[in-house]
C-alpha cells in the first residue's frame, strides 16, 4: 500500500494562507487528490491530479507537488473552511491519507 | 446532475453478510469510461477504498480485503452492489460510493459521492 502522512491539525486565522502537506511514501508522479469534508458530509473533491481545480471549486483553493511531497494551499482561509482535508494517490490501488483538521482562532 | 445514494441494513451481526445498494442518476454505467468504487470510513477515522466496477463490467477490489468482498452491477446500469462476507466490529463504518470518470485506475479521483449509508455491526 502506498501510505499517505498528513499533520492531524492546524489552526489558522481568518485571511491568512494555509498550506496543507501531504507525504506519500513512494512517489505517485502527479496522481494525488484532494478533498474537503465537513462533519456529517461526504468528502468533496477539490484538487485532482495535484493541480486541477475541480469543477465550481474557489479558486482560493490550490494545489501543488509532485513525486512524494504535495501541498494544498488555501489563500485566504474564510470562516466556511473549517473542514477536515484528505489526500488519496491513484498511482497505485487508491488510498487517503489520515486527514488533516482545520480550524479556525 | 448526477446524484449517487446508499443503502444498506443500518445494523447487523457479526459473521453476517452485508449488502449494500449505490442507485445512482445523471449518468449510465454503461457509458465508456465510468467507474463507480465503495469507500468506507469508521467514524472519526480516514477513508478506505474497497471496490470498483467499471463501464465495461471488470471488477477491481482492495487487496487487503478481496476475499470477502464481491461487487456487481444490474442490468439497467443504474445500480451498483457492495457484499462483504464475514463481518466483524471493525467493518462498523460509514459506506459511500462515488464516481469516476475514467477507464484508467491511474485517473480514479472521485468527484461525485452519495451521502452514505452507516452501518454498525453489533451482537
Amino acid at each position: 500500500d502506498t501510505v499517505l502522512t498528513q499533520s492531524p491539525a492546524l489552526a489558522v486565522s481568518p485571511g491568512e494562507r494555509v498550506s496543507i502537506s501531504c507525504r506519500a511514501s513512494e512517489g505517485v508522479n502527479s496522481y494525488m487528490h484532494w478533498y474537503q469534508q465537513k462533519p456529517g458530509q461526504q468528502p468533496k473533491l477539490l484538487i485532482y491530479k495535484a493541480s486541477n481545480l475541480a469543477s465550481g471549486v474557489p479558486a482560493r483553493f490550490s494545489g501543488s507537488g509532485s513525486g512524494t511531497d504535495f501541498t494544498l494551499t488555501i489563500d485566504p482561509v474564510e470562516a466556511d473552511d473549517t473542514a477536515t482535508y484528505f489526500c488519496q494517490q491513484s498511482w497505485n490501488d487508491p488510498t487517503f491519507g489520515g486527514g488533516t483538521k482545520l480550524e479556525l482562532k | 446532475q448526477v446524484t449517487l445514494k446508499e443503502s444498506g441494513p443500518g445494523m447487523l451481526q457479526p459473521s453476517k453478510t452485508l449488502s449494500l445498494t449505490c442507485s445512482f442518476s445523471g449518468f449510465s454505467l454503461s457509458t465508456s469510461g465510468m467507474v463507480v468504487s465503495w469507500i468506507r470510513q469508521p467514524s472519526g477515522k480516514s477513508l478506505e477504498w474497497l471496490a470498483a466496477i467499471d463501464w465495461d463490467g471488470d471488477k477491481y477490489y482492495n487487496p487487503s480485503l478481496k476475499s470477502r468482498l464481491t461487487v456487481s452491477k444490474d442490468t439497467s446500469n443504474t445500480q451498483v452492489f457492495l457484499k462483504i462476507t464475514s463481518v466483524d466490529i471493525a467493518d462498523t463504518a460509514t459506506y459511500y460510493c462515488a464516481r469516476s470518470h475514467s477507464s484508467y485506475p491511474l485517473y480514479w479521483y472521485f468527484d461525485f459521492w452519495g451521502p452514505g449509508t452507516m452501518v454498525t455491526v453489533s451482537s
